[in-house]
């Protein structure tokens, strides 16, 4: 079965750090692209961040370029999110996406339940 | 302010058709295809219409989409009780470089 999982997840203080991590099994990892998109409490969906099969092209929303940064281990079936200077705009639902080709302009077709960030003092 | 604009909310009555808009620029829709995604209340997202107006395996006929210059639609025929969620397009921008999102139409039947 294709799934996705992430964690890492939580309550952060303003101007901390934190890293998501999202483990992927049922499929080959490394043949394709994977995406981190967020949805703020109540609010759309918003692409944050995306990663190429082998890593080459990587990609992010400008809200959190600068701060955030994607990468993924090819021999783990992992992605991560690490996230430096947490803000409260940063509170959301954020979800793992496994692109449908090679590179970032392809759908999203498969999606993780999500792990929440809570970015409050 | 999503880069793609979509109405905010959308009805209609079991059996009817609905259709939802999705409007973008020439860096978007443009010059790329459009997926729709599905959100049911509570749940992550799920891709319903790929490539403009491909269905991915197991995804009902009764949905299709279809675009024109830098808009898109996703029609819902038959509509169900089941139908009810959260929809979304999206497609790559050239200029952004990253993928831009419509703000989403919730549908209620009625």
């Amino acid at each position: 079965e294709v799934q996705l999982v992430e964690s890492g997840g939580g309550l952060v203080q303003p101007g901390r750090s934190l890293r998501l991590s999202c483990a992927a099994s049922g499929f080959t990892f490394d043949d394709y692209a994977m995406h981190w998109v967020r949805q703020a409490p109540g609010k759309g969906l918003e692409w944050v961040s995306g990663i190429s099969w082998n890593s080459g092209s990587i990609g992010y929303a400008d809200s959190v370029k600068g701060r955030f940064t994607i990468s993924r281990d090819n021999a783990k079936n992992s992605l991560y999110l690490h996230m430096n200077s947490l803000r409260a705009e940063d509170t959301a639902f954020y979800y793992c996406a496994k692109g449908s080709g090679q590179w970032l302009n392809h759908a999203f077709d498969i999606w993780g339940q999500g792990t929440m960030v809570t970015v409050s003092s | 302010q999503s880069v793609l604009t979509q109405p905010p909310s959308a009805s209609g009555t079991p059996g009817q058709r609905v259709t939802i808009s999705c409007s973008g620029s020439s860096s978007n829709i443009g010059s790329n295809t459009v997926n729709w995604y599905q959100q049911l209340p509570g749940t992550a997202p799920k891709l319903l219409i790929y490539s403009n107006n491909q269905r991915p395996s197991g995804v009902p006929d009764r949905f299709s989409g279809s675009k024109s210059g830098t808009s898109a639609s996703l029609a819902i025929s038959g509509l169900q009780s089941e139908d009810e969620a959260d929809y979304y397009c999206a497609a790559w921008d050239d200029s952004l470089k990253g993928v831009v999102f419509g703000g989403g139409t919730k549908l209620t039947v009625l």
